[in-house]
């Protein structure tokens, strides 16, 4: 397995148009985070699924936002009518889900620029 | 709730000097505690963790971190700085039970100076 991959890298975008990340987790995991980071700062959480489930969504996640986790596999991250300040290190991180389960993996993120 | 403060968003020590990095948390109840690294364009490897059990925690590349309750501290430190340890460094709780988020801390970049 080679860990939490994510897709694209990289992404510029002009505002106003519609954005989609993929993030494909570690195979055996059952949990699943997204996470946005602007410059200088920490990661913020997002939301997390388990399985397919969306068990939890932050504040953050405005209505331009929705994720998707069809078949408790890949995720989708989806940012509509982006703005500038949408432009972030968006992390994903996947973790095994079961009782003691304490680590995170997270994959390289995807970078958006909004112009 | 919880939160993370990072004492030093930047810190620069000389290759071979001892590295300290400092974490402060606030939670309700004792969380998990976490080290991070961060490369430039990458994402995040994990350290070290505390979770239970003693209180001195070992990680990769030479680093350490002590769980100290009472002052609601999570220290990571290394004795000796090399050149492939600059980096980003971020301090993160996560709640034993319920949410499964974690909380990170703003940050830390590490400086090494030959």
């Amino acid at each position: 397995d080679t860990g939490v991959s994510q897709n694209p890298r990289h992404k510029i975008t002009k505002r106003g148009q519609n954005v989609t990340f993929r993030c494909d987790p570690i195979s055996e995991h059952n949990r699943l985070y997204w996470y946005r980071q602007t410059l200088g700062q920490g990661p913020e959480f997002l939301t997390y699924f388990q399985n397919e489930a969306q068990l939890e969504k932050s504040r953050l996640l405005s209505d331009r936002f929705s994720a998707e986790r069809p078949k408790g596999s890949f995720s989708t991250l989806e940012i509509q009518r982006t703005e500038q300040g949408d432009s972030a290190m968006y992390l994903c991180a996947s973790s095994l889900g079961v009782a003691g389960d304490t680590e995170a993996f997270f994959g390289q993120g995807t970078r958006l620029t909004v112009v | 709730a919880q939160s993370v403060t990072q004492l030093g968003s930047h810190v620069s020590v000389s290759e071979g000097a001892l590295v300290l990095l400092r974490c402060n948390y606030s939670s309700s109840v004792p969380p998990y505690l976490f080290w991070y690294v961060q490369y430039p364009n990458q994402g995040l490897q994990l350290l070290l963790k505390y979770t239970t059990g003693a209180t001195l925690v070992k990680g990769i590349n030479g680093f350490e971190a002590e769980f100290k309750k009472s002052e609601t501290s999570f220290h990571l430190t290394k004795p000796s700085a090399h050149m492939s340890d600059a980096a980003e460094y971020f301090c993160a709780v996560r709640a034993i039970q319920g949410a499964q988020k974690l909380v990170f801390g703003q940050g830390t970049r590490l400086t090494i100076n030959p």
